[in-house]
């Protein structure tokens, strides 16, 4: 998965603390997104940007924050942790420009608990 | 909002086997991609088939296959000479043409039986 970083890959929360996952990518991509896999399912959507100040919402967007400042970079915020956040997460990127067929880029995944 | 359904949580075939996939997916857009994605124990997401939308041809890669009903809006992934590299999570996939969201299914485990 060279070109999508995610750190940590580790966290154990304790409920109410806030964090912080870091997704940042050096292919110029202008699609960003993040999502959750919980044991035995699928990814699910939380939240993505076409752009550089652009966010909107995904499948299960509540309890969650993005932003994106520059193009490199899209932030999860988790502002008061909760045991129904305890996940896998993902983050993935493409470029939007031409195509939707365009090879999508996935992270390493990043392992939360939060206890 | 599109949605994808995969029905089957779990399937199983023989060594060089013929397996399908099955997957649903409901949108109202014209322009979208079709994915298909392994997820082995590892967790990495690889990319096994992609399809356009606006393609009647089924797409292959090597031992991998689509079935591509647009009317039904049905998208099945057919695994020839199944090989025990195949075993993983797979995962089909929406891709809207309008604002590139990503969407996955719940996912199948395919186990292959020595």
């Amino acid at each position: 998965n060279a070109g999508v970083t995610q750190t940590p890959k580790f966290q154990v929360l304790k409920t109410g603390q806030s964090m912080t996952l870091q997704c940042a990518q050096d292919m110029n991509h202008e699609y960003m997104s993040w999502y959750r896999q919980d044991p035995g399912m699928g990814l699910r959507l939380i939240h993505y940007s076409v752009g550089a100040g652009i966010t909107d919402q995904g499948e299960v967007p509540n309890g969650y924050n993005v932003s994106r400042s520059t193009t490199e970079d899209f932030p999860l915020r988790l502002l008061s942790a909760a045991p129904s956040q305890t996940s896998v997460y993902f983050c993935a990127s493409s470029y939007s420009e031409g195509s939707s067929g365009n090879t999508i880029y996935f992270g390493e995944g990043s392992w939360l608990t939060v206890v | 909002a599109q949605t994808v359904t995969q029905s089957q949580p779990e399937m199983s075939v023989q060594e060089a086997e013929t397996v399908t996939l099955s997957c649903t997916y409901d949108t109202s857009e014209s322009d979208y991609y079709l994915f298909w994605y392994k997820q082995p124990p590892s967790r990495q997401m690889i990319l096994v088939i992609r399809q356009e939308a606006y393609k009647q041809q089924n797409a292959t890669e090597n031992r991998f296959s689509v079935n591509f009903q647009k009317a039904a809006k049905s998208f099945s992934l057919k695994i020839s000479d199944s090989q025990l590299g195949d075993a993983a999570m797979y995962f089909c996939a929406y891709r809207s043409g309008h604002t590139g969201k990503l969407i996955f299914g719940q996912g199948t485990t395919l186990q292959v039986k020595p």
